[in-house]
């Protein structure tokens, strides 16, 4: 079965702490994104990333980092520099710039 | 500024009443328009989409959407909603960027 998967589904840190979070897709599929969604904003681009060893910056890229190493992963990191990180994170993967594929998210919960 | 506007954040609508969600947006001159929904604590589904030709586009699970250039709107409707349709709907844009735009989204409940 082809899909997207992130893991945990539900994550708990306390302040001041990096967390990283997983994304793997078997699409194949050369495009990632990452997305921040908070209630009544809609989804905003974190990151994204076209091609292996290559990304960009979204909208919100302020303390975050990712890399992209591998075609299939695309892992996201949240640093204690991000001020308020308790939001739901969704991971999307796309052959096209225009038809995205998402994940089923990860609730982080910074405390 | 460049935006998706979904006026509705919140709808209710009986079992087998139809149900239209309204979705405008800013972009472009022919925009790529995209629905997609959302049930609690999970991902996106992606429901339809309009690129170009007919303005009628048909979705899944009995969804459709019309494309009105001339009012520059998106509208998703069904004729006859179901239980399990209550989730959060969202409208996506194409901008001129080709980053793809979020509205703020549309909560449906559906009453018994």
């Amino acid at each position: 079965d082809g899909g997207i998967t992130q893991s945990p589904k539900y994550l708990f840190r306390k302040e001041g702490q990096n967390v990283t979070l997983s994304c793997e897709q078997n699409l194949n599929h050369d495009a990632m994104y990452w997305y921040r969604q908070d209630p009544g904003q809609g989804l905003r681009l974190i990151y994204y990333s076209q091609i292996v060893n290559d990304f960009q910056k979204g909208d919100i890229a302020e303390g975050y980092s990712v890399s992209r190493e591998k075609k299939e992963s695309f892992p996201l990191t949240v640093t204690s520099a991000q001020k308020n990180p308790t939001a739901f994170y969704l991971c999307a993967s796309s052959n096209t710039r225009y038809e995205q594929y998402f994940g089923p998210g990860t609730r982080l919960t910074v405390t | 500024a460049q935006s998706v506007t979904q006026p509705d954040i919140h709808i209710t609508v009986s079992e087998g009443a139809s149900l239209e969600l309204r979705c405008n947006y800013s972009y472009g001159a022919t925009p790529y328009l995209f629905w997609y929904v959302q049930s609690p604590g999970q991902g996106l589904q992606l429901l339809l989409k309009y690129f170009s030709g007919d303005t009628l586009v048909q979705g899944i699970k009995g969804f459709e959407a019309e494309f009105k250039r001339s009012q520059s709107s998106f509208n998703l409707r069904k004729p006859s909603v179901h239980w399990s349709d209550a989730a959060e709907y969202f409208c996506a844009v194409v901008d001129n960027n080709n980053d793809m735009r979020f509205g703020a989204g549309t909560r449906l409940t559906v009453k018994p």
